[in-house]
């Protein structure tokens, strides 16, 4: 069965420090990968997808996520977080055999020390 | 361009009465998603279709929850009789089928006391 693991639940970093936030897959072929944010009180915001081609992918607010197949992970990565990145980030998952069902991580909610 | 549209943003109502949410897709989209979110389970498809049609209903956890797209643009999730354990965030997102991925609505907080 499909899967997406994100085994970090809370990650706390100072403001300015480096961040990578881990996200392990299962899947028997190459999936679509995605990552997502989510504010308090809000939806579910997209950063970035990977679905071919080059396996570093740029996305917005300055995140980038590396797809590595050996590894099965699609880990994301920002040189120098901002206070206003505090939220919850979702690894996800989509599987080309269910049209466009995605499977979403548990999540990780980061924090930013000031 | 408007995104995803969900209401009511928040609704608090007595157990056994009948709930219903209401989403409006993004124009052009043609794939319509139902998620629940709750601290204990995080978050779950409930249901999702695509060109009007559902497509996969596994995750609906019983039969008091329906869903239906009346047509290619507008979507409601009906919960009758509500109990308390349905609390939760509901989210609805859409897609374009072959161009993923799925853009999410804000949310409806269901409280049922």
């Amino acid at each position: 069965a499909q899967s997406v693991t994100q085994p970090d639940i809370h990650i706390t970093v100072s403001e300015g420090a480096s961040l990578e936030l881990r996200c392990n897959y299962s899947y028997g072929a190459t999936p679509y990968l995605f990552w997502y944010v989510q504010s308090p009180g809000q939806g579910l915001q997209l950063l970035l997808k990977y679905f071919s081609g080059d396996t570093l992918v740029q996305g917005i607010k300055g995140f980038e996520a590396e797809f590595k197949r050996s590894q099965s992970s699609f880990n994301l990565r920002k040189p120098s977080v901002h206070w206003s990145d505090a939220a919850e980030y979702f690894c996800a998952v989509g599987l080309y055999s269910s049209a466009s069902k995605i499977i979403f991580g548990s999540g990780t909610r980061l924090s930013i020390r000031p | 361009d408007a995104g995803v549209i969900q209401s009511p943003r928040h609704e608090v109502t007595e157990m056994g009465q009948e709930v219903t949410l209401r989403c409006k897709l993004i124009s052009g989209h043609n794939s319509l998603f139902w998620y629940r979110q709750t601290m204990m389970r995080g978050l779950e498809l409930l249901i999702y279709f695509n060109n009007n049609v559902p497509i996969d209903d596994s995750g609906m956890p019983e039969d008091r929850f329906s869903a239906k797209m009346p047509n290619a643009s507008f979507s409601t999730l009906k919960i009758q009789p509500s109990e308390p354990r349905d609390s939760a965030v509901y989210f609805c997102a859409s897609s374009f089928v072959g161009d993923q991925p799925q853009h999410f609505g804000d949310g409806t907080r269901l409280s049922i006391l």
